[in-house]
């Protein structure tokens, strides 16, 4: 199994900011990945992030918007750029257990953004 | 291309009870997986079962068993034995070749005392 710890576990935010968004893991993983989830909505894919690699952008998300971080393979970070009241949701880290089955993927805590 | 779909918003259930809540899938690919998460007013994702697409027997985990029908290309979770604890948020999901996992819009369960 994976132990995920995300900061900050909530904000609050105004407009045209920025906010970066930690994910610890306290293992090794192959692969993490940056969920969206806007209130009421289900789970939407931002980007997958592989350590040593540029992150692969889901359909209707930038690197401009969302740059992310991968430098090693226990941590990822992932910034909200220039905030509007729009981007406010819950953001999860998930990861998948290197070496792990395909039903080894896990989730932090979220990250709960509201965009004043 | 690929699709979840969970067609109750809101279900309702008395404690102690067995509750269905449906998911239907589409994929072309012959390889796929189908998990169920909870998520409880906290917003965690708590993963509660998995099926692969070429697992013969239904899975089951204490009180949750999938209902996995592939010709009908549908995955239900039952919840045995209902507990109050139960109320949440429960998404259905399905991973395909690539480690991509794409989530149904969920359905809310009320479990009543």
């Amino acid at each position: 199994s994976a132990v995920i710890s995300q900061k900050p576990s909530r904000d609050i935010c105004q407009r045209g900011t920025s906010l970066t968004i930690q994910c610890q893991v306290d293992s090794q993983v192959t692969m993490m990945f940056w969920y969206r989830q806007q209130p009421g909505q289900s789970l939407t894919l931002i980007a997958t992030a592989n350590q040593g690699s540029e992150a692969t952008y889901e359909s209707g998300f930038v690197i401009d918007k969302f740059p992310i971080s991968r430098p090693n393979l226990t941590f990822s970070t992932l910034t909200v750029s220039n905030m509007s009241p729009e981007d406010s949701s819950i953001y999860l880290c998930s990861v998948e257990a290197r070496g792990g089955g395909p039903n080894e993927q896990y989730f932090g805590p979220g990250t709960r953004l509201t965009v004043t | 291309a690929q699709k979840i779909t969970q067609t109750q918003p809101g279900m309702f259930v008395q404690e102690k009870e067995a509750v269905t809540l449906d998911c239907t899938y589409d994929t072309s690919d012959q390889s796929y997986g189908l998990f169920w998460y909870k998520q409880p007013s906290s917003g965690e994702m708590i993963f509660l079962i998995y099926q692969g697409s070429y697992d013969e027997q239904n899975a089951t985990e204490g009180r949750y068993s999938l209902n996995f029908q592939k010709a009908r290309k549908s995955a239900n979770l039952v919840i045995s034995a209902s507990q109050l604890g139960d109320s949440a948020m429960y998404f259905c999901a399905m991973r395909t070749g690539g480690f991509k996992t794409i989530f149904g819009a969920g359905t809310r369960l009320f479990v009543k005392a």
